[in-house]
């Protein structure tokens, strides 16, 4: 079974400016995850979406991040404009259902906004 | 509103000796518990999880561990480590009531000494 796929795996941009993250969830899995993994501490939730609706945003600095799940598939995270302190890894993750116990991860997105 | 708390941020041990990482958690229902390893520049992977019934839960890689209630406890073992154990590991708990939503610790990174 293939993984859960992301990309890019590295970004470097200027703050103000604008950046996407793409990640193709497991197929089949209907539920999708976006966490933000800040240097030194743990994932933080920023969104998840039950096929193509959004079922938690409430961590989502809804100012600058955007994310979509158009066909209930492949999803993207937007930041626009960056800052300096958005500099982490982007975690996507996908489960069978909301009822899933534990989710697979994908390799993740480096950002560093300098 | 759960929360998990992981008791040092970096842990040293010989290699061949007892490994030990804590976690404690708060939750107002049963939760349901995790342990996820990270290795450098890679996504999380599930070592173990705690759902219902036995309370002292084997993992992959040799890794166990058991949920204590009464502590509000659920550490991490392995009788003897191995060089290929060093990695951050991440204790995570779920509640039904957060709508499948994982919340992390902040983090331990293991350290293996030959």
């Amino acid at each position: 079974e293939a993984g859960v796929a992301q990309s890019p795996r590295y970004k470097i941009i200027e703050k103000r400016q604008s950046v996407a993250f793409w990640c193709n969830p497991i197929s089949g899995h209907a539920t999708l995850y976006w966490y933000q993994q800040i240097l030194g501490q743990g994932p933080k939730l920023l969104i998840q979406f039950q096929n193509n609706g959004v079922v938690d945003d409430s961590q989502l600095p809804k100012d600058r991040f955007s994310a979509e799940r158009l066909k209930g598939v492949d999803s993207t995270l937007k930041i626009q404009p960056a800052k300096l302190e958005d500099s982490a890894v982007y975690l996507c993750a996908s489960s069978y259902s909301r009822g899933s116990y534990g989710y697979t991860f994908g390799s993740g997105t480096r950002l560093t906004v300098v | 509103a759960q929360s998990v708390t992981q008791l040092g941020s970096h842990v040293s041990v010989s290699e061949g000796a007892l490994v030990l990482l804590r976690c404690n958690y708060s939750s107002s229902v049963p939760p349901y518990l995790f342990w996820y390893v990270q290795y450098p520049n890679q996504g999380l992977q599930l070592l173990l999880k705690y759902t219902t019934g036995a309370t002292l839960v084997k993992g992959i890689n040799g890794f166990e561990a058991e949920f204590k209630k009464s502590e509000t406890s659920f550490h991490l073992t392995k009788p003897s480590a191995h060089m290929s154990d060093a990695a951050e590991y991440f204790c995570a708990v779920r509640n039904d009531n957060a709508g499948n939503m994982l919340t992390f610790g902040g983090g331990t990174r293991l350290m293996v000494k030959p």
